[in-house]
């Protein structure tokens, strides 16, 4: 069955500081998808960034980057130099088929301080 | 394009009660996705749509839960006799057929509590 795992609770930057969110993943499938998402205390969740299981470069989208290490199964999120709006929940997500349910993890809050 | 939309924002109810909940998609996608969120955790899938049709359910989506798509553009899911356990944000979302990403676009949320 499909898993993702994020080990960290919760992580505390400071703002322009860069932060890694952990993400590792559990499938059988050969082809998978990978997605970030943010959640402000809005509710609303945001998606950041995709990466396809046979994307051989990492994804980038502005001040966000996906570490992919297929090996080791990890989707890591890379933000570069914070800002106070970054402070949000984040989620790592799967997808291991187009048109399925996305399958989450448990989240990481991010707090950015100045 | 107009985000994916949901009504009401905040339901209040009383245990028993039916309570109905609508989501418009982004025009032009044909995917709709219902997800239910409990405190500290992650999305949970509840049932997706293509089209009219409702292709997937979970196991989540008890017999007091029915969703519908009649017209293939807004959504509405429906709790029959409420329980507490049911308190939750139940998120929409939709994505449009686009390949291998399917990027799904959620809504804020509607957020339920049951008394």
């Amino acid at each position: 069955a499909q898993k993702i795992t994020q080990t960290q609770p919760g992580m505390f930057v400071q703002e322009k500081e860069a932060v890694t969110l952990d993400c590792t993943y559990d499938t059988s499938d050969q082809s998978y998808g990978l997605f970030w998402y943010k959640q402000p205390s809005s509710g609303e969740m945001i998606f950041l960034i995709y990466q396809g299981s046979y994307d051989e470069q990492n994804a980038t989208e502005g001040r966000y980057s996906l570490n992919f290490q297929k090996a080791r199964k990890s989707a890591n999120l890379v933000i570069s130099a914070s800002q106070l709006g970054d402070s949000a929940m984040y989620f790592c997500a799967m997808i291991h088929q187009a048109g399925t349910a996305l399958i989450f993890g448990k989240g990481t809050t991010l707090s950015v301080s100045s | 394009d107009t985000g994916v939309s949901q009504d009401p924002r905040h339901k209040i109810t009383k245990r028993g009660q039916n309570v109905t909940f609508r989501c418009d998609p982004i025009s032009e996608h044909n995917r709709l996705y219902w997800y239910r969120q409990t405190l500290g955790q992650g999305p949970e899938f509840l049932t997706y749509f293509q089209n009219e049709a409702q292709l997937e359910k979970s196991r989540l989506l008890s017999d007091r839960f029915s969703a519908e798509r009649p017209k293939g553009s807004f959504s509405t899911l429906e709790i029959q006799r409420t329980e507490q356990g049911d308190s939750a944000m139940y998120l929409c979302a939709s994505s449009r057929t686009s390949g291998s990403s399917d990027t799904q676009y959620f809504g804020p949320g509607t957020r339920l509590t049951v008394l």
